[in-house]
């Protein structure tokens, strides 16, 4: 599976679009991006996954580069519940294990 | 999404006592479950690996006399610490796997704190 890199932290206004970025560049062809998220002391939340397509579903929208090497998260109007760790995840299609990395932290402010 | 429960949400135990800890998937019948471990601030670390009626699947350094995980249908693992001494609490989560649709899917529990006294 590719690593991945992602920002320690960031902070958005809430109300306001917050955009995390991956770097994947190491990602292979059947490589998915998956995006999970950790708020404090629970489990982690499955956000949403993509190939090639940008993808968009009730929680988020994900932007994928052409050439895969990097992709965005976007979630549309933050609010202060958005405040968590955001895993950015790549794994081979047939592979099941899940390799978190340290993640984003996402802080929402008022 | 799919719901998958722990139990319990938190124990505290003594030293060289050992501690159950249950994961099921109350929706699904998942192919294959995971145990995670996580200590403060810092990621989840994969620990083993189950699927239903087999040996579970231990990550490097884990060690499988310690931490016992049975999986005896498709809706229910547990991981039992067994002589736990107080490096062992942390919090500890569970997932369950399942593909629907051609699509991979992995749901998490919102898991369980050990603390070891």
């Amino acid at each position: 599976d590719a690593k991945t890199t992602q920002p320690t932290s960031m902070d958005c206004a809430e109300g306001r679009a917050a955009n995390l970025p991956c770097n994947h560049s190491t990602i292979s062809g059947n490589e998915y991006v998956y995006w999970y998220r950790q708020i404090h002391s629970q489990g982690p939340q499955y956000i949403i996954h993509g190939l090639k397509n940008n993808e968009t579903n009730e929680m988020a929208s994900l932007i994928i580069t052409e050439d895969r090497k990097s992709s965005t998260l976007i979630l549309p109007h933050a609010t202060l519940r958005d405040t968590a760790v955001y895993y950015c995840i790549g794994l081979i299609q047939g592979a099941q294990k899940l390799v978190f990395g340290q993640g984003t932290r996402l802080t929402i402010n008022p | 999404g799919a719901v998958v429960s722990q139990h319990p949400s938190w124990v505290i135990c003594k030293s060289g006592t050992s501690v159950k800890i249950e994961c099921r998937s109350l929706d699904f019948q998942a192919t294959t479950m995971f145990w995670y471990r996580q200590f403060p601030k810092q990621s989840l670390m994969l620990m083993a690996t189950s699927n239903e009626g087999s040996k579970a699947t231990y990550e490097q350094g884990v060690e499988k006399d310690k931490f016992l995980i049975n999986h005896a249908s498709l809706t229910l693992s547990t991981l039992t610490v067994t002589s736990a001494h107080p490096e062992d609490s942390s919090f500890y989560i569970c997932s369950a796997s399942r593909t629907s649709g051609g699509t991979y899917e992995q749901y998490f529990g919102p898991g369980t704190r050990l603390t070891v006294t």
